[in-house]
């Protein structure tokens, strides 16, 4: 059974740091882009930021570039999305999806707060 | 980087069809058949139900089917049943920025 599980969300205060990760099981992660996903509360999904197979080459929105970095471990089979800077209108749920144009398995999602 | 354009809501009676509508640009559904479709029930993982137009991933029942016209894709889930109350979003591969651009979502009332 194919399985993303995300965690590492909390609330922060903004300009405060975070670092979500996302464990796969269940399929050749190292066949598969990766890709994160977010929705802020009453909003649809966001496409933040994907990886290619070997980490050769990210992506990522406008509103992240420069505050946001996407990794990956393919010996733990692991993604990573290390926030800086982070702002108010960061808060949503964070979900974590494999490929890199349309996306067959999702997380549950893991959820960052921003707020004084 | 702006949203396709899809309705903020649709409904329809059980039995019934319902086609949810997801309006780009040449540089994105219009230039590519990468558009998917997604059905998200809230506080559950989002379920990709249609990829690259029109393919129904394995066990996805064949009540969904999507087409593509020009710079618009469209969603059409027949056989209304309960359980389908839900979001849908339409997402598209972007050239520009090189990137995925999702639709606003549609929520789906069944009545």
């Amino acid at each position: 059974e194919v399985q993303l599980v995300e965690s590492g969300g909390d609330s922060v205060q903004p300009g405060g740091s975070l670092r979500l990760s996302c464990v796969a099981s269940g399929f050749t992660f190292d066949d598969y882009w990766m890709t994160w996903v977010r929705q802020a509360p009453g909003k649809g999904l966001e496409w933040v930021a994907n990886i290619k197979e070997d980490g050769d080459e990210t992506y990522y929105v406008d509103s992240v570039k420069g505050r946001f970095t996407i990794s990956r471990d393919n010996a733990k089979k692991s993604m990573y999305l290390q926030m800086s800077n982070l702002r108010v209108e960061d808060t949503a749920v964070y979900y974590c999806a494999s490929g890199r144009i349309y996306f067959d398995n999702w997380g549950k999602g893991t959820t960052v707060t921003v707020s004084s | 980087q702006s949203a396709l354009t899809q309705p903020a809501s649709v409904s329809g009676s059980p039995g019934q069809s319902v086609t949810i509508s997801c309006a780009g640009t040449s540089s994105d559904v219009g230039g590519y058949f990468y558009v998917s479709w997604y059905q998200h029930h809230p506080g559950k993982a989002p379920r990709l139900i249609i990829f690259e137009s029109r393919h129904r991933p394995s066990g996805v029942s064949n009540r969904f089917s999507a087409s593509k016209s020009a710079s618009t894709a469209s969603l059409t889930i027949s056989g209304l049943q309960a359980d389908d109350e839900a979001d849908y979003y339409c997402s598209s591969y972007r050239s520009t920025r090189t990137s995925v651009v999702f639709g606003g979502g549609t929520k789906l009332t069944v009545l």
